[in-house]
């Protein structure tokens, strides 16, 4: 167990539909990352947040934005949903964001099937 | 270009035997850190090992060692008396110090271990 938590572990919607993804940090990490999995796109960065604040933007739809609290806690929102945006969507976190050494731990991710 | 070239989509290995997996990197970065994770069918990621560029010495981790060849950019892990728990997909990711803080993954290799 990561000590990284996100809900719901699965998610089925239709097409046009919005969702949003939720994710608690380990204690004491300040700093959230967002990734998909897709089976064409492999694993991508999505975005980053630290203490609140944007810090890093990767692949993102326009169609996605995200934010994280002042608990920490982060969420994911995605609307417009379309049949390519299935996929496992991990929130990963770690102590902080300068140093190459920090290791990310990786929640158990949040299945995500458009229909 | 890929910033991360894992080649191997599958590999096998009969158990109790060792295995590398290998992975090449792309950077112009001087400042770098390279991670492999595990993962297995159930989907979450497990960190295995860490290795910096500045770091003299290959990473190990109990029966996980990092094969660095700095030259070369590569970064192959290589998993001593293999078991089967072992059998998981394997991925290859880099942080680079000049840039977010964010991971950049390769496309993986499907370990499997033979009884």
């Amino acid at each position: 167990d990561s000590g990284v938590t996100q809900t719901p572990k699965h998610l089925i919607t239709a097409t046009g539909q919005r969702v949003t993804l939720r994710c608690s940090p380990r204690s004491g990490d300040l700093s959230v990352y967002w990734y998909q999995q897709s089976l064409d796109q492999g694993l991508q960065f999505l975005i980053q947040y630290y203490n609140g604040e944007e810090r890093a933007k990767g692949n993102i739809l326009e169609r996605f934005s995200a934010q994280q609290f002042p608990d920490l806690h982060s969420e994911l929102n995605l609307s417009s949903l379309e049949l390519g945006d299935s996929a496992l969507y991990f929130c990963a976190s770690s102590v902080a964001t300068v140093g190459l050494a920090h290791e990310q731990f990786f929640g158990p991710g949040t299945r995500l099937t458009v229909l | 270009a890929q910033k991360i070239t894992q080649t191997q989509p599958g590999m096998f290995v009969q158990e109790k035997e060792a295995v590398t997996l290998d992975c090449t990197y792309d950077t112009s970065d001087p400042s770098y850190g390279l991670f492999w994770y595990k993962q297995p069918s159930s989907g979450e990621m497990i960190f295995l090992i860490y290795q910096g560029s500045y770091d003299q010495q290959n990473a190990t981790e109990g029966r996980y060692s990092l094969n660095f060849q700095k030259a070369r950019k590569s970064a192959n892990l290589v998993i001593s008396a293999s078991q089967l728990g072992d059998s998981a997909m394997y991925f290859c990711a880099m942080r680079e110090f000049g840039s977010a803080r964010q991971l950049t993954f390769g496309s993986g290799t499907q370990l499997t271990v033979l009884p």
